[in-house]
């Protein structure tokens, strides 16, 4: 089983709906991050947790909610989702604990298409 | 916004050649990392290197950090069809423990 699980893997959703990507992880990493790539933009930060109480805003974070239900959980919600949102979505998670020289886990990603 | 840039945006090589990408970025950093990325997949972490480093190795990878002109370089040596991939630098440090990703070189290794 892969570290940092991704589900769904592909979803296409129409506009207005409300929809959640799910994230778990079997590292035993307390921070986890949600990013988005677009082609040509690399990656950015949409929200990212340090610890089960402790939620942020990345530098994207309009349209998105998110929950940390876990240490092992953090799920992304589009609250009303919108055709800017067609991305791919990656969940990462690291160890605040981890020796220098370590870092991100991510996920195989989320292709969400909205219509 | 990005703090790292890569360059170039697409390197293509034959097999055997060496691949360098480089990476500037704008604020003090505490660590700067490289990342592969094959075609729609994750991201996997290649190397670290720490801001009170100059250079680091990994098996084919050497990496070069120089502060003071905030930049770094990856060399991939010998290269293979197999490292063809997208390849970010990103960036950890301005008081911040987030990282923050660059846009990425997409390189070509042709057989």
């Amino acid at each position: 089983d892969a570290d940092v699980t991704q589900t769904p893997r592909n979803r296409i959703t129409k506009t207005g709906k409300r929809i959640m990507l799910e994230c778990s992880q079997t590292k035993g990493h307390d921070r986890m991050y949600w990013y988005r790539q677009d082609p040509g933009l690399g990656l950015r930060l949409i929200y990212y947790s340090f610890d089960v109480k402790d939620i942020n805003k990345g530098e994207i974070s309009d349209g998105y909610s998110v929950s940390r239900q876990a240490q092992a959980k953090f799920s992304l919600s589009l609250e009303s989702a919108i055709p800017n949102q067609t991305a791919l979505y990656f969940c990462a998670t690291s160890d605040s604990g981890a020796p220098a020289g370590y870092g991100y886990t991510f996920g195989s990603g989320t292709r969400l298409t909205v219509v | 916004s990005q703090q790292g840039e890569e360059d170039p945006q697409a390197l293509s090589i034959q097999e055997g050649e060496n691949a360098t990408m480089n990476c500037s970025y704008k604020t003090s950093i505490n660590n700067l990392q490289w990342y592969r990325q094959n075609s729609g997949r994750g991201l996997v972490h290649l190397i670290l290197i720490r801001s009170n480093e100059r250079e680091k190795h990994s098996g084919r990878l050497r990496v070069t950090l120089d502060t003071s002109k905030k930049s770094s370089s990856l060399l991939i040596t010998a290269s293979r069809a197999a490292d063809t991939a997208s390849y970010f630098c990103a960036t950890n440090g301005g008081g911040s423990e987030k990282l923050v990703f660059g846009k990425g070189t997409k390189l070509t290794v042709n057989p």
